[in-house]
């Protein structure tokens, strides 16, 4: 049964430190794709690739966000210095390029006290 | 740029009932695809189904199944014989033909009474 995974499934930290989120997506997918939910905001698309590149990251705030992707199994989202404003709950999802469906992991929720 | 618009914030229904939740859009293109995805409160975002814009046979996953009317631009979900297990939210969303970045509504949160 092929999922995307994600660690950690929740995060409570201080403003100010560096958060890192992890996923991986359903192994042959080649598009990977980061999403924040909140209440007030929905659902955002931060960032996206596709075979590993960036194709996609003006979501997300660029002073202290960065996405990357250091191998086709791995795709990461940081924040730091992280602010209560990042409180949310991050997805990643992945898709396959020809298909533009994408399938969601279960999510990080991160708490910035 | 497109929006997808869910007038529905709440809705509630009976078990075993039959249950619609509309999906609204605006796009100036002609090849797309829609989705509706379910988000139960353990907070997954699950995949329902899927409609390509260029097909007019109206997709059916199950019990779930879509009303896709291209020219008034709808795409509402019909769930039938509804369950406990169907309480969430439903998210409908919307991609370009060859652009996966998806654009969601606002959702409707569906419960199902016993």
């Amino acid at each position: 049964d092929a999922r995307v995974t994600q660690t950690p499934r929740d995060k409570v930290t201080e403003m100010g430190q560096e958060v890192t989120m992890r996923c991986q997506p359903i192994l042959g997918h080649n598009t990977v794709f980061w999403y924040r939910q909140t209440m007030m905001q929905g659902l955002e698309l931060l960032a996206y690739f596709r075979n590993r590149a960036p194709l996609d990251d003006s979501g997300m705030p660029k002073d202290r966000f960065s996405a990357e992707m250091p191998d086709a199994t791995l795709a990461t989202l940081k924040i730091q210095p992280s602010e209560p404003r990042d409180s949310a709950v991050y997805f990643c999802a992945s898709g396959w390029d020809r298909e533009e469906t994408q399938y969601f992991g279960p999510g990080t929720r991160l708490l910035v006290l | 740029a497109q929006t997808v618009t869910q007038s529905q914030p709440e809705m509630s229904v009976q078990e075993a009932e039959t249950v619609t939740l509309s999906c609204t859009y605006d796009t100036s293109e002609s090849n797309y695809y829609l989705f509706w995805y379910k988000q139960p409160p353990s907070r997954q975002m699950i995949l329902v189904i899927r409609q390509e814009a260029y097909k007019q046979q109206n997709a059916t996953e199950n019990r779930f199944s879509v009303n896709f009317q291209k020219a008034a631009k709808s795409f509402s979900l019909k769930i039938s014989d509804s369950q406990l297990g169907d309480t969430a939210m439903y998210f409908c969303a919307f991609c370009y033909f060859g652009n996966e970045k998806l654009t969601f509504g606002t959702g409707t949160r569906l419960t199902i009474i016993p």
